[in-house]
């Protein structure tokens, strides 16, 4: 298994609503990481989950709260979400090899708020 | 703060020719930088990573060069094809290859 899954694909929320993203790899990866990426805009990184700790972009608001169950599985928790919210949601594992990082990225969840 | 340009921001080439995507960084101090290619609507897909340590890397008609002192990378692509049309991303990283500031990406448009 070389590969990293999300879900659901895409997701249609509203304002008041409260929903999770889910990202998982079985590739033994030790770092997991979710992405923000808008429309024609490069992705932007908001979490690190690297060797059981987390690092926060600090520009990501706290509606955003990231949740790491397991070493495999990487939730992204949703609560009062924007309309300005709306995005591309990409989460990457990476693994280790000669002293850095190489990492693999999921296909993405669409998310629209209304 | 790391900050990733690149040009041009698109780019439309007939079918067999070869072209050049261009990447610049401020900070020189990266531990990779990696080239990813993104259809519409999708994730990344990783296409070449290149060490710190390293010049260049191949990977069939791709090959992605990295000088650190000039902070510039580019990514050479051979003899074109319409299924090589996508968003090209470069991106440096710092923090053992953690922390990744992607450019804004070059459109590239191969017409048959």
């Amino acid at each position: 298994d070389t590969e990293v899954t999300q879900t659901p694909k895409h997701l249609v929320m509203g304002m008041t609503n409260k929903k999770s993203l889910k990202c998982e790899q079985h590739m033994g990866h030790r770092a997991m990481y979710w992405y923000k990426q808008k429309a024609k805009k490069p992705p932007e990184l908001m979490f690190v989950y690297s060797y059981e700790k987390l690092s926060i972009n600090e520009s990501v608001p706290s509606r955003f709260s990231p949740e790491c169950p397991n070493s495999s599985l990487l939730n992204l928790h949703l609560h009062a979400l924007q309309p300005e919210d709306s995005a591309l949601y990409l989460c990457a594992s990476s693994v280790r090899r000669g002293g850095t990082d190489t990492q693999y990225f999921g296909p993405g969840t669409r998310l629209t708020v209304l | 703060k790391q900050e990733v340009t690149q040009i041009p921001a698109a780019l439309s080439v007939p079918e067999g020719e070869n072209l050049v995507l261009n990447c610049s960084f401020t900070d020189s101090a990266i531990y990779n930088l990696q080239w990813f290619r993104q259809d519409p609507g999708k994730g990344l897909t990783s296409l070449l990573l290149i060490q710190s340590s390293q010049r260049e890397q191949t990977s069939g008609r791709l090959n992605a060069s990295l000088d650190k002192s000039s902070g510039r990378s580019t990514l050479y692509i051979a003899a074109s094809q319409p299924g090589d049309s996508a968003t090209y991303l470069c991106a440096a990283a710092d923090n053992y290859g953690q922390n990744f500031v992607f450019g804004p990406g070059t459109r590239l448009s191969v017409l048959p």
